[in-house]
């Protein structure tokens, strides 16, 4: 079992619809979550970060944590065809100084016109 | 606008030769990470430092590949002698341990192409 798991994808959303990416992680003294946006031939550009359980909202995007379940999400609302992209899931366990972070494999989103 | 440089961003040479990629992270980070990726294999950690210290480096072939951070400012990932497998594009990020949010900041990537 990967640490940090996510669907490859690709994942088509219409314009304007809400596209909802999902991320399943195995360690449970899980700290700290984060989603980063990688368009095509670009490096990786953080855009949510969530600490706590529940939803974190930022502009179109919200983050949605669910410790106990182990699930950590992201919804973009209105989704346009600049979201098209790689989306990548990492998590940080515990916070010792070793502790590192970990990223799944991305999840490819098309958001067609 | 503080960002993680990466030098060369491109480099293509032949297998056997030696590669040396260039990072100079975001002034004040204290964690630095060396990162692969390629579209079989995704994002695979090399190696990171903190405080300049290696921390880990399991995730890097310790026979060719080697990383140092000779100061605060420079971090450096040498593969000698480089081989075709090692074509990808090779990310290095920074970071503030114990400030949140305790993430990464990636430079833009070196493209390597080993013929």
């Amino acid at each position: 079992q990967k640490e940090v798991e996510q669907n490859s994808g690709p994942l088509s959303v219409p314009e304007g619809a809400i596209a909802s990416l999902n991320c399943t992680y195995s360690d449970r003294g899980s700290q700290s979550f984060f989603w980063y946006r990688q368009y095509s031939g670009k490096s990786p550009e953080l855009i949510m970060f969530i600490y706590s359980n529940g939803d974190k909202e930022d502009g179109r995007f919200t983050a949605q944590l669910n410790k106990a379940s182990q699930y950590v999400s992201l919804l973009i609302r209105d989704s346009q065809p600049s979201d098209s992209a790689t989306y990548l899931c990492a998590v940080i366990s515990g916070y010792s100084s070793a502790s590192k972070i970990i990223f799944g494999s991305g999840t490819r989103l098309s958001i067609r016109p | 606008d503080a960002r993680v440089t990466q030098t060369p961003r491109h480099k293509v040479t032949e297998m056997g030769q030696e590669v040396t990629m260039r990072c100079q992270p975001i002034l004040g980070h204290n964690t630095v990470f060396w990162y692969r990726q390629t579209m079989m294999q995704g994002l695979e950690l090399l190696a990171y430092f903190r405080n300049r210290a290696p921390l880990d480096d399991s995730g890097m072939p310790k026979d060719r590949f080697s990383a140092e951070m000779p100061d605060a400012t420079l971090a450096t990932l040498k593969i000698q002698p480089s081989e075709p497998r090692d074509s990808a594009v090779y990310f290095c990020a920074s970071g503030l341990q114990g400030v949140r949010p305790d993430t990464q900041y990636f430079g833009p990537g070196t493209r390597l192409t080993v013929l």
